[in-house]
């Protein structure tokens, strides 16, 4: 069954600790993407890959780190520099540009 | 990059009723996606809109992208309560990232 998994669906950390966000894709797409979601607000761009081996900074990416070693993987660092960090993350992949995207289900980062 | 307004931020309905949302911009947009979130859950693709005047259905659904290419609409005929979610449009900036619009959230009262 493809798709994207991202795990944990719930992280609790303290203040000041690095935290890293997994998700993966079985869907054989090159691009993949973070957002980060807030209450009643849309989707901003953390990151994105074209391809494995390069990423792009997108709008909110201070604080934040991403690396893409495999096709499979695109892990999401969220550093201690990120002033405010509690939010919904989500990942998401596409076939390629001008694509739809497709979402996994989230983690919802809880920072204390 | 592009920059998309969509209006209501939020709509609250009985079952039965009709349902827009708009999506606008200042720019002539190459295409333009729908999609729905549920209370709780991720984003889901609903659909692409590429040509000027373009209209598509899925049911209950109908989607209108502009003459101009600016603007775009998701009408929901007689909602239910599983149309209950925030509903954004997105479009692409360049070629490779999507920007979003802030959503419409629907409720649906039974």
């Amino acid at each position: 069954d493809g798709g994207i998994t991202q795990s944990p669906k719930y992280l609790f950390r303290k203040e000041g600790q690095n935290v890293t966000l997994s998700c993966e894709q079985n869907l054989n797409h090159d691009a993949m993407y973070w957002y980060r979601q807030d209450p009643g607000q849309g989707l901003r761009l953390i990151y994105y890959s074209q391809i494995v081996n390069d990423f792009q900074k997108g709008d909110i990416a201070e604080g934040y780190s991403v690396s893409r070693e495999k096709k499979e993987s695109f892990p999401l660092t969220v550093t201690s520099a990120q002033k405010n960090p509690t939010a919904f993350y989500l990942c998401a992949s596409s076939m390629g540009r001008l694509r739809e995207q497709f979402f996994g289900p989230g983690t919802r980062l809880t920072v204390l | 990059g592009q920059q998309v307004m969509q209006i209501p931020q939020y709509q609250h309905v009985q079952e039965g009723e009709d349902f827009t949302t708009y999506c606008n911009s200042s720019t002539t947009l190459s295409n333009i996606q729908w999609y729905k979130q549920r209370p709780g859950g991720h984003p889901v693709f609903l659909i692409q809109l590429v040509k000027s005047g373009e209209v598509k259905k899925q049911k209950r659904l109908t989607f209108q992208f502009g003459e101009a290419k600016k603007n775009s609409s998701l009408h929901i005929t007689a909602t239910q309560t599983t149309d209950v979610g925030t509903y954004f449009c997105a479009v692409y900036s360049g070629y490779s990232t999507l920007t979003f619009g802030k959503g419409t959230m629907l409720l649906v009262s039974p």
